[in-house]
């Protein structure tokens, strides 16, 4: 099955500084790859999403890559604030039309933005 | 949109017991469910993934007599964690794909998710 990894698990930054997140996943066949924010006790929500033919993806001051060869995406912050501060989830799954099949999450970034 | 829904949000029950948490897609209709349980400061570890109208497939670990899923209808999956010890304590989350979303159909909603605590 798939298996996902994230790096880091804590990060700090001052306000304003850019805050980079990085995931790299095992099954080469995984094609969507999407980032949640989940605050202290809240649902995960989905922030950005990316599929595998598409390299790179941003929105406003949110953008994600991705790497198929080296089979990793990143999320990037820019000009970070402090409510951005939250814990940061990257996924990946296989997607196919059933879609029976769920995400695998990686372990989690704690993001402190301080002002 | 694609909203989920979960009831109850908390849940507080003596050991022995079983609880139900029900999960409901409501502006749209789920033909799969999955159930995530997070620990405190740990990711979410999928336990099952809840098809409607056949039997739910459990992840590796996962005790399938102990944590009941039954997808009756396309709006509704329920979880029951039978006998709840202590160590089932944990926030239990939903989350279902809306297949009606167009260009956003990858995308997976989850529900706010129902804390348990088992005492």
């Amino acid at each position: 099955g798939e298996n996902v990894e994230q790096h880091p698990s804590t990060l700090s930054v001052q306000e304003g500084d850019s805050a980079v997140i990085k995931c790299t996943y095992s099954d080469s066949a995984s094609n969507y790859f999407p980032w949640y924010k989940q605050e202290l006790g809240k649902r995960p929500q989905l922030i950005i999403d990316i599929r595998s033919n598409v390299g790179e993806k941003k929105d406003q001051r949110i953008a994600v890559t991705l790497n198929k060869t080296a089979k990793h995406f990143s999320l990037h912050i820019t000009e970070t604030q402090p409510e951005d501060s939250a814990v940061y989830f990257c996924a990946a799954r296989r997607q196919v039309d059933t879609g029976r099949r769920a995400l695998t999450f990686g372990s989690g970034t704690r993001l402190q933005v301080q002002p | 949109g694609a909203v989920v829904s979960q009831h109850p949000s908390r849940v507080i029950c003596k050991s022995g017991t079983s609880v139900k948490i029900e999960c409901r897609s409501l502006d749209f209709q789920a033909t799969t469910m999955f159930w995530y349980r997070q620990f405190p400061k740990q990711s979410l570890m999928l336990m099952a993934t809840s098809n409607e109208g056949s039997k739910a497939t459990y992840e590796q670990g996962v005790e399938k007599d102990k944590f009941l899923i039954n997808h009756a209808s396309l709006t509704l999956s329920t979880l029951t964690v039978t006998s709840a010890h202590p160590e089932d304590s944990s926030f239990y989350i939903c989350s279902a794909r809306n297949p009606d979303r167009g260009q956003n159909v990858y995308e997976q909603y989850f529900g706010p998710g129902t804390r348990l605590t088992v005492t």
